[in-house]
């Protein structure tokens, strides 16, 4: 199966941040990448798709870059609503693992 | 409004089985491929199964293959999971998801972009 490991697993920030959370595959998968965010209690939304294709309706402060084995979520200015846990999800095997996930706590 | 709904999650002791339904609506059901993932509680999301739009292409993780079957009744627009031999680690929210593109199976394929809000299994005696 294909591992997806993030990074980091946790981080503190400011409202106006830039964030990166990065994930890396155990083997290629092209640009076949999804990020989705959590809040709690709530299930996961749509992001970013095949790496970087904003998913309709996602503010344009969010985007994704990477291909093969390395990618990247970036929120360009952090906003309250922002605060949640990230998920990256590698969609290029049927066997459609994910990262283990980033929260994003306030500073 | 594309809604998912799941249900039949509860209780259930170690080594039996459980029946898992998920409702979808607002959209051509019978043109996509559709998934249960998981999630313990205050743990990470984890992909447990995948079933094609014509149910051609089925995938289990490993983690349950052998022991959970995924099915589909598109005229009822509906997804299930028979879930038996049941373990205290597959105790979790399980939700149901829906692909972004129709017509895509297996891999090379692009994310979920409608989940229902889960429904909560508990595997304990």
């Amino acid at each position: 199966d294909i591992q997806m490991t993030q990074s980091p697993s946790s981080v503190s920030a400011s409202v106006g941040d830039r964030l990166t959370i990065n994930c890396r595959a155990s083997e290629t998968i092209y640009n076949y990448v999804s990020w989705y965010q959590q809040k709690p209690g709530k299930a996961p939304s749509l992001l970013i798709y095949y790496a970087s294709y904003l998913q309709r309706g996602v503010p344009s402060r969010f985007s994704g870059s990477g291909s093969g084995t390395d990618f990247t979520l970036t929120i360009s200015s952090l906003q309250p609503e922002d605060f949640a846990t990230y998920y990256c999800q590698q969609t290029y095997s049927a066997l459609r693992t994910f990262g283990q996930g980033t929260k994003v706590e306030i500073k | 409004e594309v809604q998912m709904v799941e249900s039949g999650g509860g209780l259930v002791q170690p080594g039996r089985s459980l029946r898992l339904s998920c409702a979808g609506s607002g959209f051509t059901f019978g043109d996509y491929t559709m998934h249960w993932v998981r999630q313990a509680p205050g743990k990470g999301l984890e992909w447990v199964s995948g079933i094609s739009w014509n149910s051609g292409r089925i995938d289990y993780a490993d983690s349950v293959k052998g022991r959970f079957t995924v099915s589909r009744d598109n005229a009822k627009n509906s997804l299930y999971l028979q879930m038996s031999s049941l373990r205290p680690e597959d105790t979790a929210f399980y939700h149901c998801a829906k692909d972004v593109s129709p017509f895509c199976s297996g891999g090379s394929c692009y994310g979920s972009d409608y989940w229902g809000k889960g429904t909560l299994v508990t595997v304990s005696s």
